[in-house]
């Protein structure tokens, strides 16, 4: 069946400038995860949505970013007043249920360019 | 907090020979699971193969397997007969398998080149 799908692919954004990323997961996929992964890093926990709940936001690096999640079904992870530093690749994750046993599939991603 | 390093920023391996990757982790939990991603330049993150903490046989899945030593919090990958597919950035990561912490935690990652 389908992957995980992101879009865009590629976003490039002047410094300010709000973006949207989207997710779609897999279909039936109750979590959602999104991490960010800046060059040459791992990848950095953001946020998680359990259906459209997201219990811990503590992830998200400032109250510039925000996340929305429509049933278990598309995510969105906005940015706004971007700046330089935020730019990376973000990506998306989903799994059947919330909880380490359960493999997380991820998207292609997109990425972010701040000029 | 969980804490995942691989100390070895970039490896390279000649073609059908054998290369190991390292991994420490550092927790205070007892249950987890480890995982080893693998990300080629398609920026696709690909689950390699995953080990339970509670496991003490070591997973293996094809080519790739794992030396999980719990008390040392070591969580090596072992490839066997690379192949010139197998270059990518490797990722070790780290999950709970308990509580209310679903994150995954990553290394920096470990470039392999495996050249002809």
């Amino acid at each position: 069946g389908a992957g995980v799908s992101q879009s865009p692919s590629n976003k490039v954004t002047e410094k300010g400038k709000d973006v949207e990323l989207r997710c779609d997961p897999i279909s039936g996929h109750t979590a959602l995860y999104w991490y960010r992964q800046r060059l040459g890093q791992g990848l950095e926990f953001l946020i998680y949505f359990q259906g459209n709940s997201a219990p811990d936001k503590s992830g998200l690096p400032s109250d510039r970013f925000s996340a929305e999640r429509t049933g278990e079904s598309v995510s969105t992870l906005t940015i706004q007043r971007t700046q330089q530093e935020d730019s990376a690749v973000y990506l998306c994750a989903s799994s059947p249920w919330l909880g380490g046993g359960w493999e997380q599939y991820f998207g292609p991603g997109t990425r972010l360019t701040v000029t | 907090a969980q804490t995942v390093t691989q100390s070895q920023p970039e490896m390279s391996v000649q073609e059908a020979e054998t290369v190991t990757l390292s991994c420490t982790y550092d927790t205070s939990e007892n249950n987890y699971y480890l995982f080893w991603y693998k990300q080629p330049p398609s920026r696709q993150m690909i689950l390699v193969i995953r080990q339970e903490a509670y496991k003490q046989q070591n997973a293996t899945e094809n080519r790739f397997s794992v030396n999980f030593q719990k008390a040392a919090k070591s969580f090596s990958l072992k490839i066997s007969d690379s192949q010139l597919g197998d270059t990518a950035m490797y990722f070790c990561a780290f999950i709970s398998s308990g509580g209310s912490n679903y994150k995954l935690t990553f290394g920096k990652g470990t470039l392999l080149t495996v050249n002809p």
